[in-house]
């Protein structure tokens, strides 16, 4: 079945810094969306970007669906992004809804 | 507009009985879909529901099933209860012309 691979595993930055997080998926898909694990559990949907790229905020993201890859990228950084990012992705040829990533574990410090 | 919520937000149960989770989606939302996360699997889809049919299928035993009402709210149920279970347990739903899925704030199942 598909890969989905996200990198680095662990990030650990002081507040205001600048950092991004990389997905790559080993097959096609139909959409591909980025997530916020706050520490309560809650899955925050940041994303839902299949291909281009889009910014909200302080967040961007960036998909190249022909290289299999995504980037999100976090700009001046705050200790509220703290948690786990995850990207997720609907495969075009697997009947699975969203095959989650591994996820990158954010911790900003003051 | 209300998010999604889930019901119970904690259960502890024992090996070998069941459980039933409850979702209920956004308002207008017809698609339900639900995942489990252990630390060691990650997130991994559990079934997706579309008006009252389930529509796609993980990779779980026949203990975990689902079902959905006309009201689009979604019910899983596991039976037999094994440790291996105790997990958190998530429901997304997604409205109609979007797959972009909102989450529910979990579920978490402890199995002793």
């Amino acid at each position: 079945g598909i890969q989905v691979e996200q990198s680095p595993p662990d990030l650990i930055l002081q507040e205001g810094a600048n950092s991004t997080l990389r997905c790559n998926f080993s097959d096609s898909v139909n959409n591909l969306q980025w997530f916020h694990q706050n520490p309560w559990g809650q899955l925050i949907n940041l994303f839902y970007i299949p291909s281009g790229t889009k910014q909200n905020g302080r967040l961007s993201a960036t998909t190249v669906a022909t290289e299999r890859y995504s980037l999100l990228y976090i700009s001046s950084s705050q200790t509220t992004d703290s948690g786990v990012y995850f990207c997720a992705v609907e495969p075009t040829y697997n009947t699975d809804k969203l095959i989650f990533g591994t996820g990158t574990r954010l911790q900003v410090f003051p | 507009k209300a998010g999604v919520t889930q019901t119970p937000r904690y259960l502890i149960k024992t090996r070998g009985q069941q459980v039933t989770l409850s979702c209920s989606p956004i308002s207008g939302h017809r698609s339900v879909s639900w995942y489990q996360q252990t630390p060691g699997q990650g997130l991994q889809f559990l079934f997706e529901y579309f008006s009252e049919t389930q529509r796609n299928k993980g990779n779980f035993p026949g203990r975990f099933s689902g079902r959905q009402f006309s009201n689009s709210r979604s019910e899983m149920n596991v039976s037999t209860l094994e440790l291996g279970d105790s997990a958190l347990y998530l429901c997304a739903s997604s409205g109609q012309g979007t797959d972009t899925q909102y989450f529910g704030p979990g579920t978490r199942l402890t199995v002793l």
